[in-house]
């Protein structure tokens, strides 16, 4: 069965500090999906990033970029610079092929200014 | 991109009743819909997978006979818990899946926060 561990509950930074969110997954699945979510007050999900297995490479956008690591089963999360409109829980989740998406328990980001 | 709908956003009831959420795929088919329930400060857990036509698959600890999920187009999906208890407030939200292939993305609604007094 797949598993998503978001060991970090809250992180407290200030403004322009950068963060690193971790997540590390486990599957039995070659083939899956990682995605990383953001969960502001208001409750609804902001897709922010949809990586498959096959594709190992770092990506960078704008201020946030992500670490995959299939060797250590990590696929990381960093703000560069925070600002308070970062703050909002940010939760990890994989998904199997044909399979339904899990969500880790989610790290709960405060930037303050 | 693809947007998911539901209805309503808010909902306040008094114990005992039933209320429907009702979950829209507005621009695209979705052969599968799924159901998740968040408490707060908690994560996203899973309740159900539904595919259209067919009845929806619980996830275990959850009471298929409180939670009945219908799935009867490929465009809507819809939660019904009766007789709501004040345990069951929680916001729910749905999520479509486009395709049941390689493409496995899935679209998420806003979410229904649901308050059983």
């Amino acid at each position: 069965a797949q598993k998503v561990t978001q060991a970090q509950t809250e992180i407290s930074v200030v403004e322009k500090e950068d963060v690193t969110l971790d997540c590390v997954y486990e599957t039995r699945d070659t083939t899956y999906y990682l995605f990383w979510y953001k969960q502001p007050p208001s409750g609804e999900l902001v897709f922010l990033i949809r990586r498959n297995s096959f594709d190992e490479q770092n990506e960078i956008s704008g201020r946030y970029s992500w670490n995959f690591q299939k060797s250590t089963s990590s696929f990381n999360f960093t703000i560069t610079a925070s600002q308070v409109v970062d703050s909002a829980v940010y939760f990890c989740a994989l998904s199997e092929v044909y399979g339904d998406m899990r969500f880790g328990a989610g790290t709960r980001l405060t930037v303050k200014p | 991109g693809a947007v998911v709908s539901q209805h309503p956003s808010r909902v306040i009831c008094k114990s005992g009743t039933s209320v429907k959420i009702e979950c829209r795929s507005l621009d695209f088919q979705a052969t599968t819909m799924f159901w998740y329930r968040q408490f707060p400060k908690q994560s996203l857990m899973l309740m159900a997978t539904s595919n259209e036509g067919s009845k929806a698959t619980y996830e275990q600890g959850v009471e298929k006979d409180k939670f009945l999920i219908n799935h009867a187009s490929l465009t809507l999906s819809t939660l019904t818990v009766t007789s709501a208890h004040p345990e069951d407030s929680s916001f729910y939200i749905c999520s479509a899946r486009r395709s049941a292939g390689w493409d496995n993305e899935q679209f998420f609604g806003p979410g229904t926060r649901l308050t059983v007094l």
